[in-house]
């Protein structure tokens, strides 16, 4: 129930390309959905998020795609970079306090130049 | 400008010893979240602090985990009697006051923890 399944497990972009991390969840009462980048020995820092009424989010080249219907969204990640090379988490929001996170499984990301 | 910091990088112990993990979250937060990585996963939530309210222990895997923050400040995660499966990343985040509007959780660099 409070899950979020995250796929691909690992993806490889040539520099230029568009990369896209899928995410998908059961639980209607997830009411925030951040994505998370994490550099290797680091912890992981918030990229982008969006609210279950809105669907779609653009910040500079990330954007974030969200189906409420199908319980789905996902990150596009527009003229792929080296330096966009890391780990991607998607996660959802939950908890009787409201700030509750419950993460994606990770997608690692290797941009080729 | 600090954030939140995690004590020590690396820790290396034995099996069956017990250890301690610091976190130091950002000044004013006053919401504080551990969470585990294990090689290669997403991150498990252990356990969360909200201001003086009782711990959301709903994720500690087992009863040798155990958590305290001590003057709604720094946290110490305490695992006892270490097994190899421990071995993990150990995160720390903080963010202002949970609930209502959405706080954002920063991450300390984490605690990589091998139990051999």
């Amino acid at each position: 129930q409070q899950q979020v399944k995250q796929s691909p497990q690992s993806l490889i972009v040539q520099k230029g390309g568009i990369s896209i991390i899928n995410c998908a969840y059961e639980n209607t009462a997830f009411d925030y959905f951040p994505w998370y980048q994490q550099f290797p020995g680091k912890g992981p820092a918030l990229l982008i998020a969006i609210r279950p009424d809105v669907s779609e989010k653009k910040e500079g080249r990330f954007t974030i795609s969200f189906n409420k219907s199908a319980k789905q969204f996902s990150l596009h990640i527009m003229d792929s970079q080296p330096g966009d090379s890391a780990t991607y988490f998607c996660a959802a929001r939950w908890g009787p306090s409201g700030n509750m996170l419950t993460f994606g499984g990770g997608t690692r990301l290797m941009v080729k130049p | 400008g600090a954030g939140v910091s995690q004590s020590p990088s690396n820790k290396v112990t034995e099996k069956g010893k017990d250890v301690e993990l610091r976190c130091d979250p950002i000044s004013g937060h006053t919401a504080l979240y551990w969470y585990r990585q294990s090689l290669g996963q997403g991150l498990e939530f252990l356990i969360y602090f909200q201001g003086n309210s009782a711990p959301d222990k709903s994720g500690l895997p087992s009863d040798r985990f155990s958590a305290e923050r001590t003057g709604g400040s720094v946290s110490t995660l305490t695992i006892q009697r270490t097994q190899q499966e421990d071995s993990a990343v150990y995160l720390c985040a903080s963010s202002f006051l949970a609930g209502g509007p959405i706080y954002e959780q920063y991450f300390g660099p984490g605690t990589r923890l091998t139990v051999t």
